[in-house]
């Protein structure tokens, strides 16, 4: 099935630890997104990439980085510097430019605790 | 950039037409009103989207206002499932990229 593909679902990580969160999409999508989403908030855009080598900040981009060496993969890696990483990321990918009105994916999302 | 605003919580009768606004005052000419639906700790699931239009499927209806500043998105007969929170989303294309800004989102409520 074509889709995108978050993992894994729940993660553990200790103070001081780099966790990467997985975002696999075989749906030949161009775009890629991660966004953070607090308990009761809405979501809130860490990076994004609309090309193969080239990504963005969004608006709290601080704590984050990301590669996209693949078309199909946009990891996002929580770093250590991230001081309340406890939240619910979701990977999100779309193609063409945003005004061919095409529709814009999720996964499932990553739930990330600090323990 | 492209901003969004939505009340932030709304309630609905169960089979009453539930109607939840948007104000995208900013939205530029070419830029696609998408709606979208998120039940807790869920992806974002996709209803519909418009440019000018109004535009109907399955599962709702859009109305977007003649200025293109404002919107609503129908749900003809609201059941408990349809229980959720509601983004509506404007496409930003403001630096060449294509950022996806997100309003506040409304919290439907549905109740028997």
């Amino acid at each position: 099935d074509g889709g995108i593909t978050q993992s894994p679902k729940y993660l553990f990580r200790k103070e001081g630890q780099n966790v990467t969160l997985s975002c696999e999409q075989n749906l030949n999508h161009d775009a890629m997104y991660w966004y953070r989403q607090d308990p009761g908030q809405g979501l809130r855009l860490i990076y994004y990439s609309q090309i193969v080598n080239d990504f963005q900040k969004g608006d709290i981009a601080e704590g984050y980085s990301v590669s996209r060496e693949k078309k199909e993969s946009f990891p996002l890696t929580v770093t250590s510097a991230q001081k309340n990483p406890t939240a619910f990321y979701l990977c999100a990918t779309t193609w063409g430019p945003s005004n061919s009105g095409n529709t814009i994916y999720f996964g499932e999302g990553s739930w990330l605790t600090v323990v | 950039d492209a901003k969004t605003t939505q009340p932030p919580s709304m309630d609905c009768a169960e089979g009453r037409a539930a109607n939840l606004p948007c104000n995208h005052s900013t939205i530029s000419g070419n830029e696609y009103v998408y709606w979208y639906r998120q039940i807790h700790s869920q992806g974002p699931q996709y209803i519909i989207h418009g440019l000018k239009n109004n535009e109907t499927n399955e599962m709702a209806s859009l109305i977007i206002t003649e200025d293109r500043k404002s919107s609503t998105l129908i749900l003809p007969h609201a059941t408990l499932r349809d229980t959720a929170v509601y983004y509506c989303i404007v496409r930003d294309s403001g630096l060449g990229f294509q950022k996806l800004v997100f309003g506040t989102g409304t919290r439907l409520l549905v109740s028997p």
